[in-house]
């Protein structure tokens, strides 16, 4: 099973740049999430669905942009990066019920120059 | 707001030594408690998940008890291993949230010396 997969590992951008990051799953889990992970911050939820169609801002979700077509997929979009977009992204992902553990992927590490 | 914190910060034993993580949360209304393991570079690995109905889960030498009306979680790791070094993230629903709105807290980082 291939479980969450993001892409790309890592990637350099300049202030102003777009850009998505990629976050597939295919273990049919209905909810999927983005976190941002910064040194001294911990995770930081910045969007999240709970299924197709529906999504909803999480704790940080400025700058961000989300959409889910599809149950397999979640990109996340950077509509104009900030060196304070600078982090390391995570998905998960898990089924709704209380039970179940979240699933993440490996990350994205993202520098904005 | 919910709010995790974990104590201590870093931890570092010699191999084979018996030892305690701590997670404190401020909301004790929560669905269930989780224990994670991030080795450098690397995702979270999901170790226990522990539901509010519950005290405690096991997996092998690990073990996790969960005190709502506390706000406290601790996870025994026994006969700690070098290749039990990493961090280590405790979680908590959002206040108010479903269960998969997580709110983290900043990790402990074990270190075991052989």
């Amino acid at each position: 099973n291939a479980g969450v997969t993001q892409t790309p590992k890592f990637q350099v951008l300049k202030t102003g740049q777009s850009m998505t990051l990629q976050c597939a799953q295919d273990m049919n889990h209905e909810y999927m999430s983005w976190y941002r992970q910064d040194p001294g911050m911990g995770l930081r939820l910045i969007h999240y669905s709970v299924g197709a169609g529906i999504t909803d801002q999480g704790e940080v979700p400025n700058g961000y942009n989300v959409s889910r077509s599809t149950t397999e997929d979640f990109p996340l979009r950077l509509l104009s990066a900030a060196p304070s977009q600078t982090s390391v992204y995570f998905c998960a992902s898990s089924h709704r019920e209380s039970n179940q553990p979240q699933h993440f992927g490996d990350g994205t590490r993202l520098s904005i120059l | 707001k919910q709010e995790v914190t974990q104590i201590p910060a870093a931890l570092s034993v010699p191999e084979g030594e018996n030892l305690v993580l701590n997670c404190s949360f401020t909301d004790s209304a929560i669905y269930n408690l989780q224990w994670f393991r991030q080795d450098p570079g690397k995702g979270l690995t999901s170790l226990l998940l522990i539901q509010s109905s519950q005290r405690e889960q096991t997996s092998g030498r690990l073990n996790a008890s969960l005190d709502k009306s506390s706000g406290r979680s601790t996870l025994y790791i026994a006969a700690s291993q070098p290749g039990d070094s990493a961090t280590y993230l405790c979680a908590v629903p959002y206040s108010g949230a479903g269960s998969y709105q997580l709110t983290f807290g900043k990790g402990t980082k074990l270190s075991v010396i052989p």
